[in-house]
């Protein structure tokens, strides 16, 4: 168990529609990533957070966007969703220390029907 | 042409074998480098952590890195069915607790019994 917790784990929506992917960091984790998997594709990294603060972006579309509460808890905000969003999220979490590693959590994985 | 380079797979070998995994990369700033395992349905799970070239053995598990080739290579020896799962190479110019990391698209290994 890495800790770091992912709900919900499966979504199912329409074309269209808008979703909320949740994120609970480790505990004494600042900084949240989200990643996207596709098949075949790797991990592409969308957005980083630290401490509340948008740090870093990658190529995340202008219809997604996040956020991190002051709890550290972070949310994937998705919306007008088209067929090919569907694929696995992940989020991961680290310490701000120089070569702390990211620790994952399980993903949610978005089905667009 | 993307900044790392894995190749996919699928990789089966019987049990007891030595796997090779190997990513190459193009982008030269890059100086930590990673390898994470992930089982279906889970999260990426960090297997090795290495810094600029060199090697580094963690039980049956060794990570080699050749930064004036660009190329970083996984050892599995003796490997097990349990060792069956997709493995990631990922990479960064910075720290890893500071940044997002940059992903190969992941080779799958099974291992059969």
């Amino acid at each position: 168990d890495s800790g770091v917790t992912q709900t919900p784990k499966h979504l199912i929506t329409a074309t269209g529609q808008r979703v909320t992917l949740r994120c609970s960091p480790r505990s004494g984790d600042l900084s949240v990533y989200w990643y996207q998997q596709s098949l075949d594709q790797g991990l592409q990294f969308l957005i980083q957070y630290y401490n509340g603060e948008e740090r870093a972006k990658g190529n995340i579309l202008e219809r997604f966007s996040a956020q991190q509460f002051p709890d550290l808890h972070s949310e994937l905000n998705l919306s007008s969703l088209e067929l090919g969003d569907s694929a696995l999220y992940f989020c991961a979490s680290s310490t701000e220390g120089s070569n702390q590693p990211q620790h994952f959590g399980d993903g949610t994985r978005l089905s667009i029907l | 042409q993307k900044e790392v380079e894995q190749d996919p797979g699928p990789l089966s070998v019987p049990e007891g074998a030595i796997v090779s995994l190997n990513c190459t990369y193009s982008n030269s700033a890059f100086q930590y480098f990673m390898w994470y395992r992930q089982y279906s349905r889970k999260g990426p799970e960090l297997l090795m952590y290495t810094y600029s070239s060199g090697n580094k053995e963690d039980g049956r598990f060794t990570a080699q890195v050749d930064k004036s080739s660009k190329y970083i290579s996984l050892f599995i020896r003796d490997s097990q069915p349990s060792d069956s799962a997709t493995y990631l190479c990922a990479m960064s110019a910075v720290p890893t607790g500071r940044r997002a990391l940059t992903f190969g698209s992941g080779t799958r290994l099974q291992v059969q019994p």
